[in-house]
């Protein structure tokens, strides 16, 4: 079974530095897609960035991209430029190719400093 | 940009009471889904729904929880005899089609259920 492990539980980061959040995965299969997911306080899910498992290029959004390493099924988000609206819970997330669900990982509450 | 809505926003009930919980998928969709997230945990699957049938369930998803489109526009979550474990934020989802399975899903803003 495919499963994501989060190990950073919280992180804090200076207003306007830079901060990495951790991602492992397990999983069997080669063809597959990686996502970060933002929870702010709101609760809504909102979609940050994905990685399809077979670009070896690393996706980026703006200030946000990830460090996609496929052998040591890695797979950690890094936020440039930190801003206060950047606090939120973090989720990495697994969808293989021919699955409906996605498996999530348990969150990185991250806090900004101002 | 098309939202999935869900109503309502908080719903508190008694314990052993029949809960229905709405959502409202983007309008072109047709891939419907809902998760759970207990307070502090992580978000967890329970179901996917495609075609007027469940595609996929989790264990979690037992006899007391049902799904229904019954309108063609409206996708609920129906859960009987709750018990206070079922409290949880349950977020519904929805996506296009299979082949967009690398975009991820669009979720609504959640229900937040509390039993009592």
């Amino acid at each position: 079974a495919q499963t994501v492990t989060q190990s950073q539980p919280e992180m804090s980061v200076q207003e306007a530095e830079t901060v990495t959040l951790s991602c492992t995965y397990d999983t069997s299969e080669s063809d597959y897609y990686l996502f970060w997911y933002k929870q702010p306080p709101s609760r809504q899910m909102i979609l940050v960035i994905r990685q399809e498992a077979y670009k070896q290029q690393n996706a980026t959004e703006n200030r946000f991209s990830v460090n996609f390493q496929k052998a040591a099924k890695s797979f950690s988000l890094k936020i440039s430029d930190s801003q206060l609206g950047d606090a939120a819970m973090y989720f990495c997330a697994y969808r293989g190719n021919r699955d409906d669900k996605i498996i999530f990982g348990k969150g990185t509450r991250l806090h900004i400093l101002p | 940009e098309p939202e999935v809505t869900q109503t309502p926003s908080h719903q508190v009930t008694q314990m052993g009471q029949e809960v229905i919980l709405r959502c409202v998928p983007i309008s072109n969709h047709l891939y419907f889904y809902w998760y759970r997230q207990i307070l502090g945990q992580k978000v967890e699957f329970l179901v996917s729904f495609y075609n007027n049938e469940i595609s996929e369930k989790s264990e979690i998803f037992d006899d007391q929880f049902s799904v229904e489109r019954p309108d063609g526009s409206n996708f609920t979550l129906k859960i009987r005899s709750t018990k206070l474990e079922d409290s949880a934020m349950y977020f519904c989802a929805s996506a296009r089609d299979r082949g967009r399975v690398g975009y991820g899903y669009t979720f609504g803003s959640g229900t937040r259920l509390t039993v009592v």
